[in-house]
């Protein structure tokens, strides 16, 4: 079957735009996490959805940072008034259920100039 | 909360060998371990994983195995080839919170033809 999709898969943008990425879960599955991978860098957590329950923003770096989930399916990570220090890959995972496997999409890239 | 180590951040080895990393976790609540393959430009994708009912998996050349009681585990890849070259992630969650898998901090793994 279909496997998260993100788009778009690249992005470049100037300094103190706004940006919106998106994220298609894999059918089905209640749980959505966001991370940040900087360059050569391991997985940074942002955001976590869980069917309806109040999203887990722990992560979120700083108030421009923010995320919704629709309907439980698709999510939308915005970053307003970029910085040149947002520049990473933005990936998405989703779960099944409450535990187990993270599927993660192949990423989108970020670069502000 | 949970805090996985992961070694070594680079490991180069040669066509053939045998590729070890080695990741430990503090949180003894944790029952599952995955492993995390991402190639150049990808997300990273699930390869193998393991609970901790269990100390070892295999799964053709690669197998994980589980220290409990020393709370580390590793992933072990025979017969290395090129295609192997990826950066690798270890995690640990321990299921009884929705938002409680970490990551080890990656490492980038070369098969020299």
């Amino acid at each position: 079957g279909a496997g998260v999709s993100q788009s778009p898969s690249n992005k470049v943008t100037e300094k103190g735009k706004d940006v919106e990425l998106r994220c298609d879960p894999i059918s089905g599955h209640t749980a959505l996490y966001w991370y940040r991978q900087s360059l050569g860098q391991g997985l940074e957590f942002l955001i976590y959805f869980q069917g309806n329950s109040a999203p887990d923003k722990s992560g979120l770096p700083s108030d421009r940072f923010s995320a919704e989930r629709t309907g439980g399916s698709v999510s939308t990570l915005t970053i307003q008034r970029t910085q040149q220090e947002d520049s990473a890959v933005y990936l998405c995972a989703s779960r099944l259920d409450f535990v187990g496997t993270q599927y993660f999409g192949p990423g989108t890239r970020l670069l502000v100039l | 909360g949970e805090n996985v180590e992961q070694h070594p951040s680079t490991l180069s080895v040669q066509e053939g060998d045998s590729a070890v990393i080695k990741c430990t976790y503090s949180d003894s609540a944790s029952n599952y371990f995955p492993w995390y393959k991402q190639e150049l430009g990808k997300g990273p994708q699930l390869i193998i994983d393991i609970r901790s009912n269990v100390g070892e998996k295999k799964d053709q050349r690669i197998a994980v195995t589980l220290n409990k009681t020393a709370k580390h585990f590793s992933l072990h890849i025979t017969e290395t080839q090129p295609e192997d070259s990826a950066v690798y992630f270890c995690a640990a969650s321990n299921g009884h919170n929705n938002n409680d898998m970490r990551f080890g901090a990656g490492t980038r793994l070369t098969v020299k033809p």
